[in-house]
């Protein structure tokens, strides 16, 4: 079956490290995004990928980092310097860029800083 | 400013019953696309619809249509004859576009609670 995995469903970092979240797609989907969710509030875009190995700051990108080396896979980063990171992250992918074809989501990432 | 806004936090429906669910927009783009999406309490997001702002004749999906109006800038979900499983957070989302050159991602409203009651 295709769609979008992500690992771990539940993490726990300590204040002070980074720690990255996996998300992987076998749609053939070019266009990639990571989204943050926190309690009781909408998406907000974080980061987005059309192509590989390119990828463009969404509209909370300061403390976090990505990479697309490969069109299936596009982790998140999370760094020390992201003050307040324990939300919800949800990574998504539509199969091109700057359409509006819908985008899937995959069950998202729950983080908690401790 | 809010670019999507969903004013009902929460909503009680009796089953069988239709409800609608509120959305208005701001863009100053001519050509943009909107989005619902339903996410149940395991966390993911399940697409229900799409309305282009082109589209001249309004969305439907089986149970799910929208109501789109254009010069109110708003597009409504309507879900007709509600079931149990329908019960989730819905969220409705908009697709710019790139006039601005603006990101190439979705801007969510802060959704729904939607509750069926049996």
């Amino acid at each position: 079956d295709g769609g979008i995995t992500q690992s771990p469903k539940y993490l726990f970092r300590k204040e002070g490290q980074n720690v990255t979240l996996s998300c992987e797609q076998n749609l053939n989907h070019d266009a990639m995004y990571w989204y943050r969710q926190d309690p009781g509030q909408g998406l907000r875009l974080i980061y987005y990928s059309q192509i590989v190995n390119d990828f463009q700051k969404g509209d909370i990108a300061e403390g976090y980092s990505v990479s697309r080396e490969k069109k299936e896979s596009f982790p998140l980063t999370v760094t020390s310097a992201q003050k307040n990171p324990t939300a919800f992250y949800l990574c998504a992918s539509s199969i091109a860029p700057g359409t509006y074809n819908e985008q899937f989501f995959g069950p998202g990432t729950r983080l908690t800083v401790l | 400013a809010q670019k999507i806004t969903q004013t009902q936090p929460g909503m009680f429906v009796q089953e069988k019953e239709a409800v609608t669910l509120d959305c208005t927009y701001d863009t100053s783009d001519q050509s943009y696309g909107l989005f619902w999406y339903k996410q149940p309490s395991s966390g993911e997001m399940i697409f229900l619809i799409y309305q282009g702002s082109y589209d001249e004749q309004n969305a439907t999906e089986g149970r799910y249509s929208l109501n789109f109006q254009k010069a109110r800038k708003s597009a409504n979900l309507v879900i007709s004859a509600s079931q149990l499983g329908d019960s989730a957070m819905y969220f409705c989302a908009m697709r710019e576009g790139d006039s601005g050159g603006g990101a190439d991602g979705l801007t969510f409203g802060k959704g729904t609670h939607l509750i069926i009651q049996p």
